[in-house]
């Protein structure tokens, strides 16, 4: 069964603090993606990456950077967190051609920035 | 930017209702996926409809892509307990070579059993 597996479930991080976001696929996708989930506005998209080394900013990349040093694991760093950056946040990943399959979502992380 | 609107944002309803939920492009699209998530979960993806006019089902889950494929709707006949949750759609564009997909804001089904 393929998997994206997000490190950690739930997180508390006090404002200011660095704060890393980790996310690993067995699937050798090359696609990986950072969402975050707010009530009312859906899924945006953070950062996403097509390779190693690549990224791409996203619809909302402001106070947030990544990192993908291998293919299979995706990184997303705070880099002084915010109250702001509450929420809930996805990492996915896909195919580099979808070929009729959709993106694979990893459980999520809740971060609450107190 | 390309937009995706996505509506009710909530439905209830009582067992056995049907259920629909329309997603709106601004610009045409080249395919849509939906997907589901259950209370506490993660999204999970259903289908994918690529063709114009182009219909798929699967069980009680009715999938509609518009003639301009500017539009979708998913229609679930006689809702069950287990529908329950919040169905997206996805339009996929395509940026530096990479496919991405911008997501409606979801449509929670809440159902009175």
């Amino acid at each position: 069964d393929v998997k994206v597996t997000q490190s950690s479930r739930y997180l508390v991080k006090r404002t200011g603090e660095k704060v890393f976001l980790e996310c690993v696929q067995d699937m050798d996708h090359e696609n990986m993606f950072w969402y975050r989930q707010d009530p009312g506005l859906g899924l945006r998209l953070i950062y996403f990456s097509y390779d190693v080394k690549m990224k791409e900013k996203g619809d909302i990349p402001e106070g947030y950077s990544v990192s993908r040093e291998k293919k299979e694991r995706f990184s997303l760093i705070l880099e002084s967190a915010s109250t702001n950056q509450t929420s809930m946040y996805l990492c996915a990943s896909s195919p580099l051609r979808l070929r009729g399959y959709g993106y694979t979502f990893g459980s999520g992380t809740r971060l609450t920035v107190v | 930017g390309q937009q995706v609107m996505q509506i009710p944002q909530y439905q209830h309803v009582q067992e056995g209702e049907d259920f629909t939920t329309y997603c709106n492009s601004s610009t045409t699209l080249s395919n849509i996926q939906w997907y589901k998530q259950r209370p506490g979960g993660h999204p999970v993806f259903l289908i994918q409809l690529v063709k114009s006019g182009e219909v798929k089902k699967q069980k009680r889950l009715t999938f509609q892509f518009g003639e301009a494929k500017k539009n979708s709707s998913l229609h679930i006949t006689a809702t069950q307990t287990t529908d329950v949750g919040t169905y997206f759609c996805a339009g996929r564009r395509i940026i530096q070579g990479a496919q991405k997909l911008v997501f409606g804001q979801g449509t929670r089904l809440t159902i009175n059993p």
